[in-house]
């Protein structure tokens, strides 16, 4: 099984403060298969990123992804109030499919 | 435009089985796989299986099986699982979610069901 570990696990940016939250992956995945969702309280996951660094229909360009291998990193260059939310990392390169344990976002 | 629309809150006993329903439309149903993941208290996700519906080929998660079995109905669009044998560790949220092709080459679950709570509780 992979496993995915997200840090920080919980954290809190200023507006207009820059973020990044990491995704390491126990083995190396093809970045194609690297995807982050968010989720805020009482709803369902949306996805939000797809393949490392492609951004969803309808999420705002300050919202970015990188990574390689077993590194992968969501960025957020401008921190908005309506991005507090958690973001998980989810691979798709190997069953059972399995996610990162969270970084919940807030705003200071 | 694409809809998950999941059966409503379930309060079960120890021992007991449930089978939560999860209603497709506004897509072809039998042309995409369908997941269900698992989400406890506010903690993370966790994968239970999949299904694909015109085959009804199944792929399970290790920790899942015996505990959940997926199924579907192609005549009303349903996807559901059933969680046999409940304990409180089965108390969490379900959701299911549609395995999407993203530019038609990356596979993620691009929507979600509103998920549906079960409580196991004597």
């Amino acid at each position: 099984e992979i496993v995915l570990t997200q840090s920080p696990a919980l954290m809190a940016a200023s507006p207009g403060e820059k973020v990044t939250i990491t995704c390491s992956v126990s083995s190396s995945i093809s970045s194609s298969n690297l995807h982050w969702y968010q989720q805020k309280s009482e709803t369902s996951p949306k996805p939000w990123i797809y393949g490392t660094s492609n951004l969803a229909s309808g999420v705002p360009i300050r919202f970015s992804g990188s990574g390689s291998g077993t590194s992968y990193s969501l960025t957020i260059s401008s921190m908005e109030a309506e991005d507090a939310a958690t973001y998980y990392c989810q691979q798709w390169s190997t069953y059972p499919l399995t996610f990162g344990g969270g970084t919940k976002l807030e705003i200071k | 435009e694409v809809q998950l629309q999941q059966s409503g809150p379930e309060l079960e006993k120890p021992g007991a089985s449930v089978k939560i329903s999860c209603k497709a439309s506004g897509y072809s149903f039998t042309d995409y796989n369908m997941n269900w993941v698992k989400q406890s208290n506010g903690k993370s996700l966790e994968w239970i299986g999949n299904i694909d519906p015109y085959y009804g080929g199944t792929r399970y998660n290790q920790n899942f099986k015996g505990k959940a079995t997926l199924t579907v109905d192609k005549s009303s669009s349903t996807a559901y699982m059933q969680l046999t044998s409940l304990t409180s560790e089965d108390s969490a949220v379900y959701y299911c979610a549609r395995r999407g092709d993203f530019d038609g080459y990356y596979y993620a679950m691009d929507y979600w069901g509103q998920g549906t709570s079960v409580t196991v509780s004597s």
